[in-house]
């Protein structure tokens, strides 16, 4: 089973339509995140969760609004998209309690958005 | 100026070769590091993490040097496979996230 999934894997779509991508996990984790990764492979965080709590709110247009229903779920949506929107979101998840190396991320397969 | 830097390469090299990528980081409270792998068009996968007397597994080998500020790794008698993009993570005192490098990418020739 993937511990951490999301969807869509791709998508494609016009300028000012709205989307959503979607992230699950199924490891037990508390806390979950958004990062971001543009054409030149810079890895930036976007939102994270913990708890169904959000904690981090980096500097991200209020266009992207995250949801988090419960822990082993969190959710983005965009609205208005723009051209600049494209890249590869990454849903990534880690524990408090030290599962793996401390501090761990393990990612989603990312969901890779082209805006037309 | 950026949390973590690091020289985007490419690096090539040939089989067998013994390869070093470096990367600094601003924040002097900065408190965990790692290394993470991530092949073309997939996620990014913890390789290692990075301890404070520097730590080795098999052919890796990370070190951390808090006085200047970086981290390395070295990379012993490089394989096809090794081919894919290196990422520095860094996490402050007290902070959730990870703030990642640009990655060095590395290709490994027969």
């Amino acid at each position: 089973d993937t511990a951490v999934s999301q969807t869509p894997k791709y998508l494609v779509t016009q300028m000012g339509n709205d989307k959503s991508i979607k992230c699950e996990q199924n490891l037990g984790h508390d806390t979950m995140y958004w990062y971001k990764q543009d054409s030149k492979k810079f890895l930036k965080i976007m939102f994270s969760y913990n708890n169904k709590e959000l904690i981090i709110n980096e500097t991200v247009p209020n266009r992207f609004s995250p949801k988090s229903p419960d822990k082993a779920h969190l959710n983005l949506h965009i609205n208005s998209l723009e051209l600049g929107d494209s890249a590869v979101y990454f849903c990534a998840s880690r524990s408090w309690t030290g599962q793996g190396p401390v501090g761990e991320l393990f990612f989603g397969e990312g969901s890779r958005l082209t805006v037309l | 100026r950026k949390e973590v830097e690091q020289d985007p390469g490419p690096f090539n090299v040939p089989e067998g070769a013994t390869v070093a990528f470096n990367c600094t980081y601003s924040n002097s409270a900065s408190q965990s590091f790692f290394w993470y792998r991530q092949d073309c068009r997939k996620e990014p996968k913890l390789l290692m993490s990075v301890y404070s007397s520097g730590n080795e597994d098999g052919r890796f080998t990370a070190q951390l040097n808090r006085a200047s500020q970086y981290i390395s790794l070295l990379i012993r008698d490089s394989k096809l496979s090794d081919s894919a993009t290196y990422l520095c993570a860094v996490r402050q005192t007290g902070a959730n996230n990870l703030f990642f490098g640009t990655g060095t990418r590395l290709t490994v020739i027969p």
